[in-house]
């Protein structure tokens, strides 16, 4: 069964380091996302990316926050100076063409400590 | 009032026992629904959409209340597998991205 694959599973960083996180989403889905979980806390939506663009993004996804297509298979997340309070689980997500509003699918996350 | 708001539970039940989830959205014009359920320190994985007449999963059913802006996840025959958190999704404005999470609700089944 096709599943979306993000790396690294794990990633510690310094304070105001630039960290970039990798996520391969289903190969036939056309619509891709970035949630972060901070540890006991609900998921929460940072960003969603279709065409080669941003269609939508939360409060969270300020200027620090950069996302990309770099190629026909990776999606990544840019953090570009990482704060304390970005430690959190961050989870790619990706929907098929046909179903933007229908069920997305997740990677297994990589969680990120900013020391 | 919270987007997305569910009782945080826990709800401790044995197996085999009927658990129902409720969840209610603020969002009116709100139209995909979910739920997923996360393991501990998981992916949240989609267990099953809901549709406005009500649907069947084997074990889990949903329904949706469009007037009370109420979704409700009843699950008959309880496995110790079905322990999990149960996060209620919904995409609140028509034809947006955005998807909005409830805090979700613990469930433990014990044997």
């Amino acid at each position: 069964e096709p599943e979306v694959t993000q790396t690294p599973s794990h990633q510690v960083t310094q304070m105001g380091q630039e960290v970039i996180l990798r996520c391969v989403p289903i190969s036939n889905h056309l619509y891709f996302y970035w949630y972060r979980q901070i540890l006991g806390q609900k998921v929460e939506f940072l960003v969603s990316f279709y065409n080669n663009e941003i269609s939508e993004k939360s409060e969270i996804f300020d200027d620090q926050f950069s996302v990309e297509r770099p190629d026909g298979s990776n999606f990544t997340l840019k953090i570009r100076s990482t704060k304390l309070e970005d430690s959190a689980m961050y989870f790619c997500a990706s929907s098929d063409r046909s179903q933007p509003l229908k069920a997305q699918y997740f990677g297994p996350g990589t969680r990120l400590l900013v020391l | 009032r919270k987007e997305v708001e569910q009782d945080p539970g826990p709800f401790n039940v044995p197996e085999g026992a009927t658990v129902a989830f409720n969840c209610t959205y603020s969002n009116s014009a709100s139209q995909s629904f979910f739920w997923y359920r996360q393991d501990c320190r998981k992916e949240p994985k989609l267990l099953m959409s809901v549709y406005s007449s009500g649907n069947e999963d084997g074990r889990f059913t949903a329904q949706l209340n469009r007037a009370s802006q109420y979704i409700s996840l009843l699950i008959r025959d309880s496995k110790l597998s079905d322990s999990a958190t149960y996060l209620c999704v919904v995409n609140p404005e028509g034809g947006g991205f955005k998807t909005i999470f409830g805090a979700g609700t613990r469930l433990f089944v014990k044997a």
